[in-house]
């Protein structure tokens, strides 16, 4: 057991550039969720899948943002066409059921820097 | 839960003393979990406790406890003999129940520990 792992751990990039954050969940946890930390904010809910299906996304923040979980392990996040309004922290967290209330593992994050 | 209000922004404690982190939060749902999460400066998310709302019986993980007023919404955490290690940002978050899982994080108290 390794731990939920995030790369990278940093990513700066321009304005209206599109960036990808990939998160690999611990190894047979069947909840992916995705969150944004933003400073001095608590964690804020962005979407999550149960296996391969993502079972909510109308939190995410606007169509820019999609993610994917193709095989049921790791999950990708990408940004369309970034803004500095996306810089913050993003959290990946993983369950191992499909219980709503296990506790979840969170990975390390990714931190985004948009110039 | 649909809100979570932490109304301490920041805490200091004596180390070996005991501190009280508050948390009130609002939900419809009856059932539900709620955690404590504490993320250290840099580092990464990390449970403290958790509790289900079912049981009345207060949560306690070695030196800390929770105190949980399920008809009055509030769910506190108190820390004996509070350690240097445990400073650090604190979040409080009930997951969204029912099905889903999400957590709802407040804004955090951050704790220091005075040597």
């Amino acid at each position: 057991d390794t731990g939920v792992s995030q790369n990278p751990r940093h990513k700066i990039t321009k304005r209206g550039q599109n960036v990808t954050f990939r998160c690999d969940p611990i190894s047979e946890h069947n909840r992916l969720y995705w969150y944004r930390q933003t400073l001095g904010q608590g964690p804020e809910f962005l979407t999550y899948f149960q296996n391969e299906a993502q079972l909510e996304k109308s939190r995410l923040l606007s169509d820019r943002f999609s993610a994917e979980r193709p095989k049921g392990s790791f999950s990708t996040l990408e940004i369309q066409r970034t803004e500095q309004g996306d810089s913050a922290m993003y959290l990946c967290a993983s369950s191992v059921s499909g219980r709503a209330g296990e506790t979840q593992y969170f990975g390390p994050g990714t931190r985004l820097l948009v110039l | 839960a649909q809100t979570v209000t932490q109304s301490q922004p920041e805490m200091s404690v004596q180390e070996a003393e005991t501190v009280t982190l508050s948390c009130t939060y609002d939900t419809s749902e009856s059932d539900y979990y709620l955690f404590w999460y504490k993320q250290p400066p840099s580092r990464q998310m990390i449970l403290v406790i958790r509790q289900e709302a079912y049981k009345q019986q207060n949560a306690t993980e070695n030196r800390f406890s929770v105190n949980f007023q399920k008809a009055a919404k509030s769910f506190s955490l108190k820390i004996s003999d509070s350690q240097l290690g445990d400073a650090a940002m604190y979040f409080c978050a009930p997951n969204q129940g029912g099905s889903q899982g999400n957590l709802i994080f407040g804004k955090g108290t951050k704790l220091s520990v005075k040597p």
